[in-house]
């Protein structure tokens, strides 16, 4: 029953650095997401996939980018990493879309930067 | 466009006293209400929805939300809460995004914190 992995669930970069963020469900879901948690912002969607090979970006896109080679797998780029990016991540999937469908959430990747 | 507003950051309560968790919402479309709940260190997990249908919906261990249109509000509701029920909650609005396909916006969640 593992539903939503999240791999790595804790990292510290140093600006500039890059590093990917893998999302990986075992559900068939076509839906996956990528949000952050920021203290008093609530979740904010950075990038959605709608099906394998296709993405889209959400309300924060910039400085992010996102692949989806597999149905199975959601990766989050950070490509020069910036403290104003430390934050919590989390990968959501779904079978339908998210106004009506129930969201599946991993527990979270905790990114650092200094 | 369209927003949550959660009107209280953080909510203590007794246990085994009743809690009330407050959302409103705006939105210029129909719209589908949600609630999700999360634990300290873990994901987020749905507690209820509204689609349609009844304006009172029922979730999980014991929560309940009532929809109202005209004070566009969608309130959760405990009638006794139990220690396991600190966490801190979201409630979340979807809508139609530009450029086709649906988006679902939280508010900046509530924290519920249960005492002896």
């Amino acid at each position: 029953n593992a539903g939503v992995t999240q791999t790595p669930k804790f990292r510290v970069l140093k600006t500039g650095q890059s590093m990917t963020l893998l999302c990986a469900q075992d559900m068939n879901h076509e839906y996956m997401y990528w949000y952050r948690q920021d203290p008093g912002m609530g979740l904010r969607l950075i990038h959605y996939s709608v099906g394998e090979g296709t993405t889209a970006k959400g309300e924060v896109p910039d400085g992010y980018n996102v692949s989806r080679l597999k149905k199975q797998n959601f990766l989050l780029g950070l490509e020069s990493a910036a403290p104003s990016q430390t934050s919590v991540y989390f990968c959501a999937s779904s079978s339908r879309p998210s106004n009506t469908g129930e969201l599946f959430f991993g527990e979270g990747s905790r990114l650092t930067v200094l | 466009a369209q927003s949550v507003t959660q009107l209280d950051s953080q909510v203590p309560v007794f246990e085994e006293a009743p809690v009330e968790l407050r959302c409103n919402y705006s939105s210029s479309v129909s719209v589908y209400l949600f609630w999700y709940v999360q634990y300290p260190n873990q994901g987020l997990q749905l507690l209820l929805k509204y689609l349609s249908g009844s304006t009172l919906v029922k979730g999980i261990n014991g929560f309940e939300a009532e929809f109202n249109k005209s004070q566009t509000s969608f309130h959760l509701r405990k009638p006794s809460v139990h220690i396991s029920d600190t966490a801190e909650y979201f409630c979340a609005v979807s809508g139609v995004v530009t450029g086709g396909g649906n988006k679902l916006t939280f508010g900046t969640g509530t924290q519920l914190k249960v005492e002896l």
